[in-house]
């Protein structure tokens, strides 16, 4: 069975500090996507990445920066230089990739990330 | 564009009572996903339909039924309401691809609340 594991549960910093969640899964597929959701109050879940499980290249998109490690099955998120805006629940997800389409995402139980002023 | 809508926002409702949730999904998804958040969990897989049939379910009862349109937009019933049920309803929408991976795109939720 799929598991997704975020085992910090709440991270508190201070403005311009960097900051990193863990994600580790289980799966047992030799194809998956993996996944970084941010949620805000509004309660909305807002996509950051998609990384599918043939490419373990590291990608930076401005002060998010994500390390996917196969060998050790964990797909960690930085932020650089935190800000007040970056505070919210932050989920990773896997999902397996399936010839008919079919998706589904297992979220983990979220971190939530506080930056203070 | 607009992305993935949600009615309603809030909705209060009885125990044993019964209960719709509709969604809209973004310009050009075909598919719709709905999940189940409990207050400090993540979201939970409850089913996924396209071209108007359920393909997958989660591990959630028949009460939990849904359905949806020829415009891809979708409905969640939930019947014989429990407490338990109270918890932030979300939809997702996305594209099939040949290779079966794609981004869900997620709503902004119904939170749905049972006395």
């Amino acid at each position: 069975a799929q598991k997704v594991t975020q085992a910090q549960t709440e991270i508190s910093v201070v403005e311009k500090e960097d900051v990193t969640l863990d994600c580790v899964y289980e799966t047992r597929d030799t194809t998956y996507y993996l996944f970084w959701y941010k949620q805000p109050p509004s309660g909305e879940l807002v996509f950051l990445i998609r990384r599918n499980s043939f490419d373990e290249q590291n990608e930076i998109s401005g002060r998010y920066s994500w390390n996917f490690q196969k060998s050790t099955s964990s797909f960690n998120f930085t932020i650089t230089a935190s800000q007040v805006v970056d505070s919210a629940v932050y989920f990773c997800a896997l999902s397996e990739a399936m010839n008919t389409g079919f998706q589904k995402l297992v979220f983990g139980t979220g971190t939530r990330l506080l930056v203070s002023p | 564009d607009a992305g993935v809508t949600q009615s309603p926002t809030h909705l209060i409702k009885t125990r044993g009572q019964q209960v719709t949730l509709r969604c809209s999904p973004k310009s050009g998804h075909d598919t719709v996903s709905w999940y189940q958040q409990a207050l400090g969990q993540g979201p939970q897989f409850i089913f996924q339909y396209y071209e108007e049939e359920e393909r997958q379910r989660g591990n959630f009862p028949d009460r939990f039924s849904g359905h949806q349109f020829p415009n891809y937009s979708s409905e969640l019933n939930v019947n014989a309401l429990l407490l338990g049920d109270s918890a932030l309803y979300l939809c997702a929408s996305s594209y099939w691809t040949s290779h079966g991976g794609y981004e869900q795109y997620f709503g902004p939720g119904t939170r749905l609340t049972v006395t």
